[in-house]
């Protein structure tokens, strides 16, 4: 079966520092992977998706990047963080067949705080 | 663009009640549209979809319908249970794509 983990579960960080934020997914090959984020008081932001290794599409100018070195591998990144990138951020992966596009599957989530 | 407009929580209702949480959305075309929730400590999880218009999606006692007329996708369960607490999100999908939109998500509490 298919499983994604996610790490950390919490971070804090001061602003100024670096960020990386890791995913992975085992049981399938060439996921579709996605890293959203929540803010407070706001909905679910989809920040990157990757259709393939190397393969990064940004869906919003920021602070942040993302990367993707290996197949099931993916990474989220800040050189240095702002106030307003805390939040909430899930890694979701799909299966990249039309039929079967619209079915995302989350991680668990990591609650950044930056202060 | 796309977006989803969904009830401010929390929601806080006693056990066995009538749930009703309330999503309305804007897009081009014929999206897709979802329930998506999030129980405490874990990761989102689809809860049900819905493809075209009239469209009912249904799962756990769950149930939402494509209305295209309103553009609306209201979630209802006939009698919550305490396990049914979390936060739900609403959200669409032009068709074909996994890139959803999602609304800010509603808390629903249940007291028994």
């Amino acid at each position: 079966s298919q499983t994604i983990h996610q790490w950390p579960a919490t971070l804090v960080q001061p602003v100024g520092s670096p960020l990386s934020l890791e995913c992975t997914v085992e049981g399938t090959s060439n996921p579709n992977l996605y890293w959203y984020r929540q803010a407070a008081g706001r909905g679910l932001q989809l920040l990157f998706y990757s259709v393939g290794i190397g393969q990064i599409s940004s869906e919003v100018p920021q602070n942040l990047s993302a990367s993707r070195p290996q197949d099931r591998q993916f990474i989220l990144s800040s050189k240095k963080l702002l106030l307003s990138d805390s939040g909430f951020y899930l890694c979701a992966w799909s299966v990249p067949r039309r039929q079967e596009d619209e079915k995302l599957f989350f991680g668990s989530g990591t609650q950044l705080s930056v202060l | 663009g796309n977006s989803v407009t969904q009830m401010e929580g929390p929601v806080t209702l006693s056990e066995e009640a009538f749930l009703t949480i309330n999503c309305t959305y804007t897009a081009t075309g014929y999206p897709s549209l979802f329930w998506y929730v999030q129980y405490p400590g874990e990761g989102l999880q689809l809860l049900l979809k819905a493809t075209k218009a009239d469209d009912k999606g249904s799962n756990k006692g769950f149930e939402a319908t494509y209305r295209k007329e309103t553009t609306s996708f209201h979630l209802e369960k006939g009698s919550v249970q305490v396990s049914d607490s979390a936060v739900y999100f609403c959200a669409l999908s032009p068709s074909g794509y996994s890139t959803l939109t999602f609304g800010k998500g509603t808390m629903l509490l249940v007291s028994p």
